[in-house]
């Protein structure tokens, strides 16, 4: 049972690249969402879907980019990153089966921008 | 809007020691309340959530309403405790986020 995976773990890009971070999960949750932890700021929403071809902004989407062609997956880019973007990306998933806004979470990737 | 508060950065105590990390929320309906725990360079794992009233790890937590709290406790801390910890809401009516507060460190000391 994988759960939720994230990949890269740790990556290493320069200002100005595009970057992708993906999430991907086995459970068939409906719901996905991706965070960003930061000192001092905890977790902010970066966006959320709730189905396939379905996505939101969250509290700091600015700057980013998602799609959610599958269920499972639910990829977060950073279009032209910046050193700002620096942070620890977090991709959740959720279900309301049993009627709780519960989410698991997964690995966390750790983004480091030159 | 909803909003939660976990007014303490760092928690440092003894092992054996009572532990209350605290978080106050604001929010106009009848919330979700969860507590999550990151240990060191971990995935968020959820350790209670109020509509379940268990007690995970020895670690209880209570909604207060009236004082809209959902202050976690425990009465005697280990070293194995020594984590972040993350309160969260969610609006109880169909389906909404979590609003996470901004975390508490707690310390165990031998």
């Amino acid at each position: 049972d994988a759960g939720i995976t994230q990949s890269p773990r740790y990556k290493i890009t320069e200002t100005g690249r595009q970057v992708t971070l993906m999430c991907h999960q086995t459970w068939s949750h409906s719901y996905m969402f991706w965070y960003r932890q930061d000192l001092g700021h905890g977790l902010r929403l970066i966006y959320y879907s709730a189905a396939a071809d379905i996505t939101d902004k969250g509290e700091v989407p600015d700057g980013y980019v998602v799609s959610r062609s599958k269920t499972e997956n639910f990829p977060l880019t950073l279009e032209s990153a910046t050193r700002s973007q620096t942070s620890v990306y977090f991709c959740a998933s959720s279900s309301r089966d049993r009627g709780s806004n519960e989410q698991f979470f997964g690995p966390g990737t750790r983004l480091t921008v030159l | 809007a909803q909003r939660v508060t976990q007014p303490e950065k760092l928690l440092s105590v003894f092992k054996g020691a009572p532990v209350e990390l605290k978080c106050n929320y604001s929010y106009s309906g009848s919330p979700e309340l969860f507590w999550y725990v990151q240990y060191s360079r971990q995935r968020l794992q959820l350790l209670l959530r109020h509509i379940s009233r268990e007690s995970i790890k020895g670690f209880t937590a209570d909604l207060n309403k009236g004082e809209t709290s959902f202050h976690l406790k425990k009465p005697f801390a280990q070293e194995e405790d020594s984590a972040m910890y993350y309160c969260a809401l969610s609006g109880g009516s169909g389906y909404s986020t979590l609003t996470f507060g901004k975390g508490t460190m707690l310390l165990v000391s031998p």
